[in-house]
């Protein structure tokens, strides 16, 4: 099983749909993150968290909002999507001691 | 602000030769500074780091340098490989702020 496991792996949905991205891991890890990939943009952080009870936004949070219900679970809400969220979604964890981050595989989402 | 640039969107080698990509950050505090490596419809994985207190580490083929003067680091294949074509990503840890940011990717396609 994957360390970093995210759910859907693809998404189609409306624009004003409300939609939730979840992400688990096994790692054992504090820190979570979510990441959006655009081509020629490169990774940008959305949120990030270092335990249950800190979240912290990223570059572009704007449109987003995070859940961190447990230490092994970090889930991203779009309240209300719009077409320029369209975009392939990834999940990270890190441990503090190594900085290394683990990604999920991704989440492909489309807003029609 | 803490930002990573990387101006080159692609590179292009043959088998055996040696790739350079290349990348430029802001940040002036203790970092880690890290390169991932991106496969289509797969996650980014690790490749290689580097403490802002070093100038060299070496893994293998893949040797990362770090040039604190001018803010500026580069990853340094050798000999390249067909397997080695990926999108690569240099990442800042961010310090104190742990905040893991990346830059925009470099395409490398390595010819057989």
């Amino acid at each position: 099983d994957a360390d970093v496991t995210q759910t859907p792996r693809n998404r189609i949905t409306k624009t004003g749909k409300r939609i939730m991205l979840e992400c688990s891991q096994t790692k054992g890890h504090d820190r979570m993150y979510w990441y959006r990939q655009d081509p020629g943009l490169g990774l940008r952080l959305i949120y990030y968290s270092f335990d249950v009870k800190d979240i912290n936004k990223g570059e572009i949070s704007d449109g987003y909002s995070v859940s961190r219900q447990a230490q092994a679970k970090f889930s991203l809400s779009l309240e209300s999507a719009i077409p320029n969220q369209t975009a392939l979604y990834f999940c990270a964890t890190s441990d503090p001691g190594g900085y290394e981050a683990f990604f999920g595989q991704g989440t492909r989402l489309t807003v029609v | 602000d803490q930002q990573v640039k990387q101006n080159s969107p692609s590179l292009s080698v043959q088998e055996g030769r040696i790739s350079i990509l290349n990348c430029d950050y802001t940040n002036s505090m203790f970092d880690y500074f890290l390169w991932y490596k991106k496969y289509p419809a797969e996650g980014p994985t690790f490749l290689i780091s580097i403490s802002s207190i070093k100038d060299k580490n070496e893994d293998g083929r893949f040797t990362v340098f770090l040039n604190k003067s001018a803010k500026h680091l580069s990853l340094h294949i050798v000999p390249s490989q067909p397997g080695d074509s990926a999108v690569y990503f240099c990442a800042d840890s961010g310090g104190a702020t742990n905040k893991l940011i990346f830059g925009t990717g470099t395409l490398l396609a390595v010819q057989p």
